[in-house]
């Protein structure tokens, strides 16, 4: 079974600085999808990035990237120029290619999340 | 467009009654997940529905839990007789497809369950 690891419970960051989140994940297929998630107190869960690991890129969305290193299993997630707004648990997912059962099922499964502060 | 909505945001029960969360997916997703948001647990899939195929009910925790899907679009979690474990936030998620690029899940904002 494939497993997520999010090593650090919480992180803080000064605003308008860097802060990178570690993820680690554990699986024999070579291709799957690798998810970021943001749950702000509002417990809505946002969708920030998302990789193909067929895709050698890595993948950006505005302020937030990632540093996927395939061979070491390794999927980071790097906010630049941080605000007040990306305050929130940050959890990171992973998604088989193919179903986990007979019935076709894809979840996805979760690291333990992570906690971002931001410090005005 | 309207996101995943769920209801009650809140709900507070006493051990052994049964309750019912409720959630709507976005208009045309064929594909909706249950997961379930714990403390020390972390999110755990619970139930996986497709289309009108059979739902993939492997997640679910025990017999008191079942779940239903009318029409292609509404579903409801059931938990019968609640005990105080099944405290959390349930979480409800649905996307476009099951596989390929649109397959991305989109999340409602939880029912969280109180059992006292």
């Amino acid at each position: 079974a494939q497993t997520v690891t999010q090593s650090q419970p919480e992180m803080s960051v000064q605003e308008a600085e860097t802060v990178t989140l570690s993820c680690t994940y554990d699986t024999s297929e070579s291709d799957y999808y690798l998810f970021w998630y943001k749950q702000p107190p509002s417990r809505q869960m946002i969708l920030v990035i998302r990789q193909e690991a067929y895709k050698q890129q890595n993948a950006t969305e505005n302020r937030f990237s990632v540093n996927f290193q395939k061979a070491a299993k390794s999927f980071s997630l790097k906010i630049s120029d941080s605000q007040l707004g990306d305050a929130a648990m940050y959890f990171c997912a992973y998604r088989s290619p193919r179903p986990y059962s007979g019935a076709g099922s894809y979840q996805l499964t979760f690291g333990k999340g992570t906690k971002l502060s931001v410090i005005p | 467009g309207a996101g995943v909505s769920q209801s009650p945001s809140n709900k507070v029960t006493e051990k052994g009654k049964d309750v019912e969360l409720r959630c709507d997916p976005i208009s045309g997703h064929t594909a909706l997940y249950w997961y379930r948001q714990s403390l020390g647990q972390g999110l755990e899939f619970l139930i996986y529905f497709q289309g009108n195929s059979a739902p993939d009910k492997s997640g679910l925790p025990s017999d008191r839990f079942s779940a239903e899907r009318t029409g292609g679009s509404v579903s409801t979690l059931t938990i019968q007789r609640t005990q105080q474990e099944d405290s959390a936030v349930y979480l409800c998620a649905s996307s476009l497809t099951a596989t390929g690029d649109t397959d991305t899940q989109y999340f409602g904002p939880g029912t969280r369950l109180t059992v006292l």
